[in-house]
């Protein structure tokens, strides 16, 4: 079984500009979640969808950043426009139910603001 | 409201010593807690998880840890280190008993292995 896939794995992007971080879940994952790991702290969570629905977003960080998962298969964050404490590295997860926990990761998309 | 300390931000071993990595958590409920692991450039991969059953777990890659609810602790051992186990690792825990399901995440601990 293909696991979580994230792309792209790096991305350099300026100050002000857009980007959009993509997360395939593992085939059949109602549970999608998006966490972050700024650097120096700890992974933290950003939000749940199940299938295309967002269950929990309380940890988004403020509107300049959009998760969607059209069709409750992919999804995308998208942060417009990024600021250089978004960088980090961003994790996405999928689970086939809520499983409290022990979902599969991603490798992760490493996101510098210059 | 949940946590949990990673007492450690680095531990150095040397190949075939025991590893002990600590973790103490809070949860206002009853916890599910969890270890991750992190390889450079990998994504996190649960090495084990508690949920309220046998108090000592048994995860991948010989390494295991105990449930101390009068020390509320879980900490991660393995008899034997090897240099493969040189990564990252996350104590984590998720409040079952309160509903939710977001995992809250350690600072991690970074295991070094030498020969």
């Amino acid at each position: 079984e293909a696991g979580v896939t994230q792309f792209p794995s790096h991305s350099v992007i300026e100050k002000g500009q857009t980007v959009t971080l993509r997360c395939d879940p593992i085939s059949g994952h109602d549970n999608l979640y998006w966490y972050r790991r700024v650097m120096g702290k700890e992974i933290k969570f950003l939000l749940h969808f199940v299938k295309e629905s967002k269950q929990d977003e309380s940890g988004m960080p403020n509107n300049r950043f959009l998760a969607e998962r059209t069709g409750g298969t992919y999804s995308t964050l998208k942060v417009q426009p990024a600021e250089l404490e978004d960088s980090g590295v961003y994790f996405c997860a999928s689970s086939l139910q809520n499983m409290g926990g022990g979902y599969t990761f991603g490798s992760g998309t490493r996101l510098t603001v210059v | 409201a949940q946590s949990v300390t990673q007492l450690d931000s680095h531990v150095s071993v040397s190949e075939g010593t025991p590893v002990l990595l600590r973790c103490n958590y809070s949860s206002s409920y009853s916890p599910s807690l969890f270890w991750y692991v992190q390889h450079p450039n990998k994504g996190l991969q649960l090495l084990l998880k508690y949920t309220s059953a046998a108090t000592l777990v048994k995860g991948i890659n010989g390494f295991e840890a105990e449930f101390k609810k009068s020390e509320t602790s879980f900490h991660l051992t393995k008899p034997s280190a090897h240099m493969s186990d040189a990564a990252e690792y996350f104590c984590v825990v998720s409040d079952q008993g309160g509903g939710g399901n977001k995992l809250t995440f350690g600072t991690g601990t970074q295991l070094k292995v030498e020969l």
